[in-house]
């Protein structure tokens, strides 16, 4: 399994719907995870941060799996504005500010009107 | 306002020429990062740094060389060891949660 992979798409959806992405990892030893949200051509930025077993604000939900090693992204009722790339992030071992952070290479959304 | 400022935004270099990017934040924060970023590509690590004086190489870090002389800077200085150095380059920082990104640098070379 690769350190971190992510399913590329694109994902091509209508507005008002709802998407998952899934991210998985081979590091049983991480702890923390990230999703960043990047626009084309800018920095990543992040979205959402998973500690435990998932998190939610408001139409968006990280969940993770520790048993199965992945983590999911949903996205309910879609906006013009969610399209983007998504990209998972996994600390090499348990986090803290220096450890190296991996990237995965990113889930293409497009949503449409 | 405090953020991550990298300069220069457009780079471009002729084949066999150093060139140095840099990276100052004002967060106050001890870690921080280099990512390459290719065309529809994920980040690759290049150098990270846990604090002052102290940095490791990450995944790709053949071609290039770092310092942190200054927990505000940390210069990544692709060398003419780099084949493919064109990419947009990220630097990053944290205390232990979020990575702040600076706005990345194009390198293109000719």
């Amino acid at each position: 399994r690769k350190e971190v992979e992510q399913d590329p798409g694109p994902f091509n959806v209508p507005e008002g719907a709802t998407v998952a992405f899934n991210c998985t990892y081979s590091n049983s030893a991480s702890q923390s995870f990230f999703w960043y949200r990047q626009d084309c051509r800018k920095e990543p930025k992040l979205l959402m941060s998973v500690y435990s077993s998932g998190n939610e604000d408001g139409r968006f939900t990280a969940q993770l799996n520790r048993a199965s090693q992945y983590i999911s992204l949903l996205i309910r009722d879609s906006k013009l504005s969610d399209s983007a790339t998504y990209l998972c992030v996994v600390p090499r071992r348990a986090y803290q500010a220096g450890t190296a952070l991996i990237f995965g290479k990113g889930t293409t959304l497009s949503v449409s009107s | 306002d405090g953020g991550i400022t990298q300069s220069p935004k457009y780079l471009f270099r002729k084949e066999g020429q150093n060139v140095t990017l840099s990276c100052e934040q004002n967060l106050n924060h001890d870690a921080m990062y280099w990512y390459r970023q290719d065309p529809g590509q994920g980040l690759r690590l290049i150098y990270y740094s846990q604090i002052v004086n102290d940095f490791q190489k990450g995944d790709i870090a053949e071609g290039y060389s770092v310092s942190r002389e200054k927990k505000e800077s940390f210069p990544l200085t692709v060398t003419s060891a780099q084949k493919n150095p064109t990419a947009f380059y990220l630097c990053a920082s944290t205390a232990g949660g979020e990575l702040f990104f600076g706005e990345g640098s194009r390198l293109t070379v000719l």
